[in-house]
């Protein structure tokens, strides 16, 4: 079934080094692709989405490219604060249904 | 716009009891979601509605889970003789209809059973 396959974490940097959190997916057809991240207690919030090959989501500085040729979807941000420190999961819904589907979420911390 | 909310925000219990999570979705959102979340891991899929519709449950949800959402509004999630293996959040999310729509979470009801 259509699933994700997200880098390991944790992961850990200081401010405003380059990130790079690594999502794969396999799927059935085209779906859409989203980034949601979760700070600490809290819920998920969505980051960026892209609904077509080659789109671009970007948010906050935060981007990321639908590639369909190497099925990636890898979350990049040039330079992170202390603030972007929580959880990203990547996710895509489910062949043929609405559920979501997520990987299993890469924590990042940020020192300052 | 308010966001999806949910409450309790957290739900303490001992093993046996029975709960209940309510979830009100963005108002003009036709679809529901429930998921769970263990520690370190993603949300997992539960059940969703349209409207007042329940559409798709996972295999996830046994016969003490129930889940309403009677008149196409808030929802409730019902947990009966709850056990061990049920601690865990409980996230909410709604969206409007299509699978290009986001959706939209909640900040979960944590449920810690003692």
């Amino acid at each position: 079934g259509d699933s994700v396959t997200q880098m390991e974490g944790p992961v850990t940097l200081s401010e405003e080094a380059f990130l790079t959190i690594n999502c794969t997916y396999t799927a059935t057809g085209y779906p859409s692709l989203f980034w949601y991240v979760q700070y600490p207690g809290e819920g998920l919030q969505l980051l960026l989405k892209a609904t077509k090959a080659d789109d671009k989501g970007s948010n906050k500085g935060f981007e990321a490219t639908y590639r369909k040729e190497t099925t990636s979807f890898h979350l990049e941000k040039g330079s992170v604060q202390v603030s972007d420190s929580a959880v990203y999961f990547c996710a895509l819904p489910q062949g043929g249904s609405e559920k979501l589907v997520f990987g299993k979420g890469t924590k990042l911390t940020v020192n300052p | 716009d308010t966001g999806v909310s949910q409450d309790p925000r957290h739900k303490i219990t001992k093993r046996g009891q029975n709960v209940t999570f309510r979830c009100d979705p963005i108002s003009e959102h036709n679809r529901l979601y429930w998921y769970r979340q263990t520690l370190g891991q993603g949300p997992e899929f539960l059940t969703y509605f349209q409207n007042e519709a329940q559409l798709e449950k996972s295999r996830l949800l046994s016969d003490r889970f129930s889940a309403e959402r009677p008149k196409g509004s808030f929802s409730t999630l019902e947990i009966q003789r709850t056990e061990q293996g049920d601690s865990a959040m409980y996230l909410c999310a709604s969206s409007l209809e299509g699978r290009v729509q986001p959706q939209h979470f909640g900040d979960g009801t944590r449920l810690s059973i003692l």
